[in-house]
C-alpha cells in the first residue's frame, strides 16, 4: 500500500545535539511538506517542497533544515539552534499543482514523530 | 491573507448526540476545503473534502457544506460514537498559487458512553 513512513516515532535528544527525522513516501507525490504541532494547537508549517532539489521555509523554519535530494525523502534535521524542540513532528505529501483534478490534491500524512529534549 | 478559525473545544457530548464543530475561513479566490481527524498518537487522516462552492463532503456519517456566501464549512454528524472521539481539523488548500494549506487549530471531542 502506498503512504508515508516517519521515523523514528519517539526520539529524545540532549541539549545540543542535532537530530534527523526521517520520511518517505511511495505515492509519487511531487510536494513535501514538515509540521510542528504542540499541545492544544494547530499545525504550524516549518518546510515544504514542490520539486527536487527545491525547498522553501514555512512560517517556522528557524533552527530547522531540510533537504530533497530524491522525490521519495524529505528528511528533516532540528539542530540545536531550535530553542524548543520537543513537539510532535508530521511529514506530509501531495500531487502537485496542475497535476490531476483539483479534488485530488489532498494532504497525506503519516504517523508523526514525537520529539523529546531532556 | 489566508486563514481558518474553528470553534475552540474541547467538546464532551454523550454517545448518538448531534456533533456540530464550527469552521470559517478567510481566503482569496476559490479554495478548496478539508476537514481532518487526528486519533491520539497519531498523524492527520482526510475525513472529507469539498473543492467548490455549494458541494457537501461526507463519509462515515460527517458531512460538511461548502458556503461561499457565509464562508463556513461547519461539521455535522447526527450520531456521534465514542470511537469518533479525536481531534478535528478545518483547512483550506488554495486554489491558483502553490500547495500551501492553511489550517484551524483543532476541535478537541470526546463521546462518553
Amino acid at each position: 500500500d502506498g503512504g508515508i513512513t516517519q521515523s523514528p516515532k519517539y526520539l529524545f535528544r540532549k541539549e545540543g545535539q542535532n537530530v534527523t527525522l526521517s520520511c518517505e513516501q511511495n505515492l509519487n507525490h511531487d510536494a513535501m511538506y514538515w509540521y510542528r504541532q504542540d499541545p492544544g494547537q494547530g499545525l504550524r508549517l516549518i518546510y515544504y517542497s514542490q520539486i527536487v532539489n527545491d525547498f522553501q521555509k514555512g512560517d517556522i523554519a528557524e533552527g530547522y533544515s531540510v533537504s530533497r535530494e530524491k522525490k521519495e525523502s524529505f528528511p528533516l534535521t532540528v539542530t540545536s539552534a531550535q530553542k524548543n524542540p520537543t513537539a510532535f513532528y508530521l511529514c506530509a505529501s501531495s500531487i502537485a499543482r496542475g497535476q490531476g483534478a483539483s479534488g485530488a490534491n489532498v494532504l497525506t500524512f503519516g504517523a508523526g514523530s514525537r520529539l523529546t529534549v531532556l | 491573507g489566508n486563514s481558518v478559525t474553528q470553534m475552540e473545544g474541547p467538546v464532551t457530548l454523550s454517545e448518538e448526540a448531534f456533533l456540530t464543530i464550527n469552521c470559517t475561513y478567510t481566503a482569496t479566490g476559490y479554495p478548496s476545503l478539508f476537514w481532518y481527524v487526528q486519533y491520539p498518537g497519531e498523524g492527520l487522516q482526510l475525513l472529507l473534502k469539498a473543492t467548490k462552492a455549494d458541494d457537501k463532503g461526507s463519509n462515515k456519517g460527517f458531512e460538511a457544506t461548502y458556503r461561499k456566501e457565509t464562508t463556513s464549512f461547519h461539521l455535522e454528524k447526527g450520531s456521534v460514537q465514542v470511537s469518533d472521539s479525536a481531534v478535528y481539523f478545518c483547512a483550506l488548500r488554495k486554489g491558483e498559487t502553490g500547495n500551501q494549506f492553511y489550517f484551524g487549530t483543532g476541535t478537541s471531542l470526546t463521546v462518553i458512553p
